[in-house]
């Protein structure tokens, strides 16, 4: 089975501090993806890659920034955490752009 | 711009009952659809996919429609059980994928 595994299941962390998110894949899938995910609002893309050291905006972009220096890991990184940063935050991988998506359980991220 | 919305944000069914979580989109170019399953703690997780050029597509006890006419996709899950209680989304794509807000379905013992 394709395993999609996110470092950390809960994250507290304080306004301002700079935080990691890692997610790795054990598939060599070229694609990997971070969403945020939101009561009502279901999973919006912030970023994604589709090979090493290759990185697109997706459609929330601000606030973060992403690294994917090894195939198989991509990071989501906040450069200064703020609260309307709180969110579950879901990374996937795939072998198409669009088709085959594998997701991680999730970091439930709580800024405060 | 594109958006893909699910009509009810909750559904609550009688277990053994037949559910239908629905879904509108309004991107007339998208050609592949997919619906995921989340339950509490867990990622979402693919149910079942159809491509535009079908308007029906079975698995097992799940069901997937596509009216590409009104631009709406719905998914029926038979003898609903107290395991499929869960939110469940739809996407869509024609070049990146786009979710729904999801319906968290409830089954009632």
């Amino acid at each position: 089975d394709v395993k999609v595994t996110q470092s950390s299941r809960y994250l507290v962390k304080r306004t301002g501090e700079k935080v990691f998110l890692e997610c790795v894949q054990d598939m060599d899938h070229e694609n990997m993806f971070w969403y945020r995910q939101d009561p009502g609002l279901g999973l919006r893309l912030i970023y994604f890659s589709y090979d090493v050291k290759m990185k697109e905006k997706g459609d929330i972009p601000e606030g973060y920034s992403v690294s994917r220096e090894k195939k198989e890991r991509f990071s989501l990184i906040l450069e200064s955490a703020s609260t309307n940063q709180t969110s579950m935050y879901l990374c996937a991988s795939s072998f198409a752009s669009y088709y085959g998506y594998t997701f991680g359980s999730g970091t439930r991220l709580t800024v405060v | 711009g594109e958006s893909v919305g699910l009509h009810l944000p909750t559904l609550s069914v009688q277990e053994g009952d037949n559910s239908i979580i629905n879904c509108a989109y309004s991107n007339s170019a998208s050609d592949y659809f997919i619906w995921y399953k989340q339950e509490s703690g867990k990622g979402p997780q693919f149910i079942i996919d159809i491509r535009s050029n079908m308007d029906k597509r079975q698995g097992q006890r799940v069901t997937v429609l596509l009216n590409k006419t009104v631009k709406h996709l719905s998914l029926q899950i038979a003898a609903t059980q107290p395991g499929d209680s869960a939110v469940y989304f739809c996407a869509e794509t024609s070049n990146k994928l786009s979710f729904g807000a999801g319906t968290t379905v409830t089954v009632r013992a």
